[in-house]
């Protein structure tokens, strides 16, 4: 079946050190892997993905993420936090084949301070 | 406007009310996902659909009923709203897997009370 787990309801870090957020997936066939951001009270914003090729790929505000097939893993991550960063995260994975289904995670609070 | 849209913003029904939640994008993806989102549960699909007339079920389907008769237009309906519907409703959209960018594009969501 089609999951994926963030381990950590919530991540705190200092502002200025280096951060990443934990996601670990299940899927048959190729992943499509993302990562979203949703700031209080608004939709979910796109941030990255990886879909093939180079398993670290770079995405908006910063951000990267590494792909590591043997370790169904797609962990996020920043060299330098910023308290603006603080916000809820979310990874998501959809399957190559033919469903299409795209199935997100239960989220991870990003806690950025000064 | 371009983009996908969702209505109406807020709603507060009774319970055993039928109610709907409407999601148009304009962007002509093949793909629309409805997800609910909860405290302590994250983002979770309820139903989602691969074309005009070709739909699915998601993780938490039961109690919920789409339908998509043209390819913008992706309505959600609760035949007979429960206290247990009460959350926020966020409707999206995608091109197929493997037809280039494959990221979902999502409404503002629709923050829905039942009473």
């Amino acid at each position: 079946a089609q999951s994926v787990a963030q381990p950590e309801d919530q991540v705190n870090v200092a502002e200025g050190n280096p951060l990443t957020v934990k996601c670990t997936y299940s899927v048959s066939g190729n992943p499509y892997l993302f990562w979203y951001v949703q700031y209080p009270n608004r939709g979910l914003q796109f941030l990255l993905k990886y879909i093939t090729g180079d398993n670290l790929v770079k995405g908006s505000y910063g951000f990267e993420a590494e792909f590591n097939k043997s370790q169904t893993s797609f962990h996020l991550k920043k060299p330098s936090a910023l308290v603006s960063d603080s916000a809820l995260y979310f990874c998501a994975v959809r399957g190559s084949g033919n469903t299409g289904k795209l199935i997100f995670g239960q989220g991870t609070t990003l806690q950025v301070k000064p | 406007d371009a983009g996908i849209t969702q209505s109406p913003r807020y709603k507060i029904t009774e319970t055993g009310r039928q109610v709907t939640l409407m999601c148009h994008q304009t962007w002509s993806h093949s793909y629309m996902f409805w997800y609910r989102q909860d405290l302590g549960h994250g983002l979770r699909l309820i139903y989602y659909s691969a074309a005009a007339d070709i739909t699915d079920k998601g993780e938490v389907p039961d109690g919920y009923v789409v339908s998509r008769s043209k390819t913008e237009n992706f309505p959600l309906t609760l035949e007979s709203a429960t206290r247990s519907q009460t959350s926020v409703y966020f409707c999206a959209s995608s091109v197929a897997p493997g037809q280039g960018n494959t990221e979902a594009f999502f409404g503002q969501g629709t923050r829905l009370t039942v009473v």
